[in-house]
């Protein structure tokens, strides 16, 4: 298996400007979610996909964030308007059925954010 | 409120000495256990999980985790640390019904390994 792929990996922009990032999970995972970590922190949980519906989104994902996975294969998420507080490292993970089943939760390397 | 806690920002061993990083989990039911491992600027790696049956779990890279429901810990453990062990560890837990499809997260130790 190739791993999950994210791209960017580094990003650098303007306040207010809009950004998006790819994943692209491994192959015939159905199960795709999206995470957020600041420095310091654990990652938190954005959203997640079960094929190509979106199935669960935290409050953490304001107005400004919308995610994507129009053929239930990759995703992608976009921030507009971004504001400083957006830096962060965006994490990818995917997983073939249901975690609780068993089924382990593989992340991407990340997408760093940096918001001047 | 479902939280994770590790109780340690920074740990720091020499290369040889043995590991222990703490991990208190707060559930309305006891989750599904996990330990990853971070490098710098890098994406997470699945050390080991716990689901159930034995309490004593083996993972990658020489690892265990004991599960003690007693103390709703999870403590990860390792005889002879490695200075390529130097990483942040992240206990993470999910729960087993309602929101089993989320990961929570504590806030990560940093292990620093003396040569």
């Amino acid at each position: 298996d190739t791993g999950v792929s994210q791209d960017p990996r580094h990003k650098i922009t303007k306040r207010g400007q809009n950004v998006t990032f790819r994943c692209d999970p491994i192959s015939e995972h159905n199960r795709l979610y999206w995470y957020r970590q600041t420095l310091g922190q654990g990652p938190e949980f954005l959203t997640y996909f079960q094929n190509e519906a979106q199935l669960e989104k935290s409050r953490l994902l304001s107005d400004r964030f919308s995610a994507e996975r129009p053929k239930g294969s990759f995703s992608t998420l976009e921030i507009q308007r971004t504001e400083q507080g957006d830096s962060a490292m965006y994490l990818c993970a995917s997983s073939k059925g249901q975690p609780n089943s068993g089924n382990t939760i593989y992340f991407g390397e990340g997408s760093w954010l940096t918001v001047v | 409120a479902q939280s994770v806690t590790q109780p340690d920002i920074h740990i720091t061993v020499s290369e040889g000495a043995s590991l222990e990083l703490r991990c208190n989990y707060s559930y309305g039911a006891t989750p599904y256990l996990f330990w990853y491992v971070q490098s710098p600027g890098q994406g997470l790696q699945l050390l080991l999980k716990y689901f159930s049956g034995d309490t004593l779990v083996q993972g990658i890279k020489g690892f265990e985790a004991e599960f003690k429901r007693s103390q709703s810990s999870f403590n990860l453990r390792k005889p002879s640390v490695h200075w390529s062990d130097a990483a942040e560890y992240f206990c993470a837990a999910l729960g087993v019904t309602g929101g089993g499809n989320k990961l929570t997260f504590g806030t990560g130790t940093q292990l620093k390994v003396e040569l």
